[in-house]
């Protein structure tokens, strides 16, 4: 079973707070992933991260950041919530060996702002 | 970016019933992998086909890659209520991106 965890599992926040989800794994994985999620639909890659101190920005533009100061380590930060970053926020982690570059995901973190 | 494309977008059959998912590209990849999401989980890694032309079996479940490693099917065989959920796959070497997925809702 993957060690991955993504914290809160639930938040509801009003317009304007500034959050941080967390998600932490302890496999030691180098790679790491920022998924937004609809109910239902298809997973938007927003942030990823080879290893520490590296962070990319994914296919899909967002307004949030992302950090990586520690491997197992990688929190995305909203500044400034709106009613439109309502979804789900799914983490994922990876070995940093190819071509398996399996992901490993934590529940989900669903946000709604309000 | 490598964009995959996965057909039908939803599936519903009948408990018993066999079906098959289908993941489309017009890139190349060096392997894809097949997740199940269930509604408020997190995806779950199913299988990784590495070899064009690979099929690999899992349970009722058989997954191959095409041999130009541009595509991959998922069929399943006598399909159960428990099947049901949502199928993506996924691939790419650096970043990981994932097809739309195809929700598949197997009647009892």
């Amino acid at each position: 079973e993957a060690d991955i965890y993504q914290t809160p599992r639930y938040l509801v926040i009003g317009t304007g707070k500034k959050i941080t989800l967390e998600c932490s794994q302890t496999m030691g994985h180098d790679k790491m992933y920022w998924y937004q999620q609809d109910p239902g639909m298809e997973l938007h890659l927003i942030h990823y991260s080879y290893g520490v101190n590296s962070t990319e920005k994914g296919d899909l533009s967002s307004e949030s950041t992302v950090s990586r100061i520690r491997t197992e380590h990688f929190p995305l930060t909203l500044e400034s919530a709106r009613p439109s970053h309502t979804s789900q926020y799914l983490c994922a982690s990876s070995p940093f060996r190819t071509p398996n570059t399996e992901a490993f995901f934590g529940q989900g973190t669903r946000l709604t702002v309000v | 970016t490598q964009l995959l494309e996965q057909s039908p977008q939803f599936l519903s059959i009948q408990e018993g019933e066999n079906l098959t998912v289908y993941c489309n590209s017009s890139s190349v990849f060096s392997s894809l992998q097949w997740y199940r999401q269930e509604p408020g989980e997190g995806p779950v890694l199913l299988v990784t086909v590495v070899t064009g032309g690979e099929v690999k079996k899992l349970k009722r479940l058989t997954f191959q890659f095409g041999d130009a490693r541009k595509d991959s099917s998922l069929h399943i065989t006598a399909a159960q209520p428990g099947d049901t959920g949502l199928y993506l796959c996924a691939g790419g070497d650096y970043k990981l991106s994932f097809g739309a997925g195809t929700t598949v809702t197997v009647r009892a």
